[in-house]
């Protein structure tokens, strides 16, 4: 079984708050991801990172954040929530630099946006 | 954009092989095929993968065609525990993975 967590599980929270969703793991591994997911719709990646200090944009454009100051550890963070970043974010990492990546993903954070 | 093609959706009643197939005819001789599956608001599952073999674990079978331009995988009796979306991916060494709108299968009673 996978390794990887993210909570909350589920968060519900006022337009303009700051929000920070949690993801780590414990399986070592240098990559991390970040996934965007809108019901019935396909995943979008939006983070990701190479290890420690290392942080990329994906595909699709976001107004979140994120850092990675520790290996295992990945936060998203969003300084000021709108309704239109309503959506499910999913965590996942690989263990980069084998020919081939596994993706392992957390349960998600389902995120409501009032 | 995703580099493979699937089948919207499928249905396969409960006990039966599901077969699910994937185009990926523009796939280079270094990447894999991957396939995930995602249970209602789950994050997605790893299932099996392979290069040019075909490949079989405790889940499922993973059928590549010799031209390596389409695979199948195949769930040998279905139970409505897979009822799921099926994600089929290509990808190398470094690639970041692109999910495509996969199929979506549902077991029937």
């Amino acid at each position: 079984e996978a390794d990887i967590y993210q909570t909350p599980r589920y968060l519900v929270i006022g337009t303009g708050k700051k929000i920070t969703l949690e993801c780590s793991q414990t399986m070592g591994h240098d990559k991390m991801y970040w996934y965007q997911q809108d019901p019935g719709m396909e995943l979008h990646l939006i983070h990701y990172s190479y290890g420690v200090n290392s942080t990329e944009k994906g595909d699709l454009s976001s107004e979140s954040t994120v850092s990675r100051i520790r290996t295992e550890h990945f936060p998203l963070t969003l300084e000021s929530a709108r309704p239109s970043h309503t959506s499910q974010y999913l965590c996942a990492s690989s263990e980069f630099g084998v020919m081939s990546e596994k993706l392992f993903f957390g349960s998600g954070t389902q995120l409501s946006v009032l | 954009d995703a580099k493979t093609t699937q089948p919207t959706s499928m249905d396969c009643a409960e006990g039966r092989a599901a077969n699910l197939p994937c185009n990926h005819s523009t796939i280079s001789g270094n990447e894999y095929v991957y396939w995930y599956r995602q249970i209602h608001s789950q994050g997605p599952q790893y299932i099996i993968h392979g290069l040019k073999n075909n490949e079989t674990n405790e889940m499922a079978s993973l059928i590549i065609t010799e031209d390596r331009k389409s695979s199948t995988l195949i769930l040998p009796h279905a139970t409505l525990r897979d009822t799921a979306v099926y994600y089929c991916i290509s990808g190398n060494y470094g690639q970041n993975f692109v999910f495509g709108p996969g199929t979506r299968l549902s077991v029937l009673p």
